[in-house]
């Protein structure tokens, strides 16, 4: 089966821009969260959808905003870029039965110029 | 707020050597417990787990106890190889229920010949 996929795999935007990051879940999976990992620290929880609705959002400014697709693919969006955006970006799901396990994609890196 | 301290790496050890890495968890309750790793350039991948008080997770030769009386979740390896230098990250949930996560700030793993 496939693993969780996400795309791009590296991206390189400038100050102020907006950007928009993809995932994919697990066949199945109907839950899907976003955390950032700065360079050498642990992930940070962003946001968490199920069927479509956020169950959970992380300390991050409005500036992030997420969503969940019919087919329960999810979007991460960031308006504004700052440099601190800088970061790898990772999208996890979760099936149904066993919900506080997490399946990681590779992760987009970002890099905010 | 619930959270987790991993001893800071890196942790160098020489092929067959024994890997302890130490975590320690501040939670209300007894959560799940979990041991994640991730390979240089890669996303997450769920290591093992343990879901209640003087459980044991084990996989690919890993050990962890769950340990209430020293909330504690120390990870063990008999005998390390080179393919296991990596970062490894141990995470519980965060309070407020739903499938997220907080982790630990990664303990790094380098093995010699």
């Amino acid at each position: 089966d496939a693993g969780v996929t996400q795309s791009p795999t590296h991206l390189i935007k400038t100050r102020g821009q907006q950007v928009t990051l993809r995932c994919s879940p697990i066949s199945g999976h109907k839950s899907v969260s976003w955390y950032q990992q700065v360079l050498g620290q642990g992930p940070q929880f962003i946001f968490q959808y199920y069927e479509k609705e956020e169950r959970g959002r992380g300390n991050f400014p409005d500036r992030f905003s997420a969503r969940q697709f019919p087919n329960y693919s999810s979007e991460l969006n960031v308006n504004a870029l700052l440099l601190g955006d800088s970061a790898l970006y990772l999208c996890a799901s979760s099936p149904p039965d066993r919900g506080r396990e997490q399946y990681f994609g590779p992760g987009t890196r970002l890099t905010v110029t | 707020g619930d959270s987790v301290t991993q001893m800071e790496g890196p942790v160098t050890l020489s092929e067959e050597a024994f890997l302890t890495i130490n975590c320690t968890y501040t939670a209300t309750g007894y959560p799940s417990l979990f041991w994640y790793v991730q390979y240089p350039g890669e996303g997450l991948q769920l290591l093992l787990k343990a879901t209640k008080a003087d459980d044991k997770g084990s996989n690919k030769g890993f050990e962890a106890t769950y340990r209430k009386e020293t909330t504690s979740f120390h990870l063990e390896k008999g005998s390390v190889q080179v393919s296991d230098s990596a970062v490894y990250f141990c995470a519980l949930p965060l309070e407020g229920g739903g499938n997220k996560l907080t982790f630990g700030t990664g303990t790094q793993l380098k093995v010699e010949l």
